[in-house]
This record gives C-alpha cells, sequence and structure tokens, in this order.
C-alpha cells in the first residue's frame, strides 16, 4: 500500500495563477481532508470530504475549491493564488490502523511558494 | 470558540522522561489524539483517548481528563530521534462528521 500520496511535492506560483494539488489513497478510507501548516503552527482544515460525492467547508475555506472525484481521489485547487497561500499543504485519509484506533493518515505535503 | 494550548519547546536530556501538556475548550468533545511531526515530514499518529486515565504504546503514554479538559503525552527512555513537534489535537463531532482540531505543537529538543 502506498497509503496517502500527494502531487506536486513543491510549486512556485506567482500572484494569480491557478493550480490543482492532487492527493490519492489506496486504504479504502470514505473520508478524506485537506490541511495547511503555517511556520510553527499547527495545520488548520480547509476543506473536507466525509464520503465520495460530499464536500465541506472546514476553517479557512476562503480562496480554494475541491473535487472529490471519486473514492480515492481528492484535489485541492486554487483559483486565483495569493501570497498568503504560501505554506505547507497536506492531505489525510481517515480509517482505523492495525491497532484499531480510528485516525487520520497523512500524505507528505506539497511546499507551495506563492511571490 | 475551540482552543488548544501546549507549550512552544520542550529541551530534554537523552534517556529522560518528558511530559508534553495540553488543554483545551471545545464543545462536541470525542478525544484527543496526539501526533508526531519530524522536520519536513508529515505528521504520523502516536495515540488516542477518548476515555479518563492512561493509555501506553511502548515507550509514549498518553493521559486524558475530560472534567479538566487536560491531557499530557508522556515520553519514556527518550531518544535522539524522538527530536521533534508533538501535536495535540480533539477530536470533534461537528457538521455531521468527525474533525481534528489542532494545537500549534510542542518542538522537542532532546539533548546528548
Amino acid at each position: 500500500n502506498a497509503g496517502v500520496t500527494q502531487t506536486p511535492k513543491f510549486q512556485v506560483l506567482k500572484t494569480g495563477q491557478s493550480m490543482t494539488l492532487q492527493c490519492a489513497q489506496d486504504m479504502n478510507h470514505n473520508s478524506m481532508y485537506w490541511y495547511r501548516q503555517d511556520p510553527g503552527m499547527g495545520l488548520r482544515l480547509i476543506y473536507y470530504s466525509a464520503s465520495e460525492g460530499t464536500t465541506d467547508k472546514g476553517e479557512v475555506p476562503n480562496g480554494y475549491n475541491v473535487s472529490r472525484l471519486n473514492k480515492r481521489e481528492f484535489s485541492l485547487r486554487l483559483e486565483s493564488a495569493a501570497p498568503s497561500q504560501t505554506s505547507v499543504y497536506f492531505c489525510a485519509s481517515r480509517g482505523i490502523d492495525p491497532a484499531g484506533y480510528n485516525e487520520q493518515f497523512f500524505g507528505p505535503g506539497t511546499r507551495l511558494t506563492v511571490l | 470558540g475551540q482552543s488548544l494550548e501546549q507549550p512552544s519547546e520542550v529541551t530534554a536530556v537523552e534517556g529522560a522522561i518528558v511530559q508534553i501538556n495540553c488543554t483545551y475548550q471545545t464543545s462536541g468533545f470525542y478525544g484527543l489524539s496526539w501526533y508526531q511531526q519530524h522536520d519536513g515530514g508529515a505528521p504520523t499518529f502516536l495515540s488516542y483517548n477518548a476515555l479518563d486515565g492512561l493509555e501506553e504504546t511502548g515507550r509514549f503514554s498518553s493521559f486524558l481528563s475530560r472534567s479538566d479538559s487536560y491531557g499530557y503525552l508522556l515520553l519514556q527512555e527518550l531518544q535522539m530521534k524522538d527530536s521533534a513537534s508533538y501535536f495535540c489535537a480533539v477530536r470533534v463531532w461537528m457538521d455531521s462528521s468527525y474533525k481534528l482540531i489542532f494545537g500549534s505543537g510542542t518542538r522537542l529538543l532532546v539533548r546528548p
């Protein structure tokens, strides 16, 4: 199992450009999440998808859109990037680990810089 | 609103024991999770407490007191590889779904 994968790993954008961050999981999890992490801070929830076909706003949704393409894939789109969106973006899915805990599994992150 | 507080930094010596505290204010509380994150890496799950008391997983233990809105992560026999950031996160039921709300993290530095 690859777990949660994210592409790209790094990206530099100019203000106003758009891009889509891709996320996929192969653990057959229903719930998926997008977070951003700014330096020295915890993760803040942008959007989440409780199940295929549903998406909902988290704590900091402004400037972002999401698509739950199917059960495996959950993408995050920046329509018009701003310097304030410079951050590390983590995708996660939620499921049962081998010890029986219902936890979130995180991807490796996308480091985005907006100039 | 939702808020969590944990110390920003802790330093300890290899082989010692360290405790990282977390206090929270939240509604819809289900439990308290702990995640570890090495520099440049992704958060990884360490432990979860839904009920009061101590959960032990090897060198790591986690404690919860729901009445005090307080928990801690205890790391024993510290190793250099334990140098990382540790996040407490409350699991809440909100808007018909489970969510995690993260604290700002505690940076642990283990010295030789």
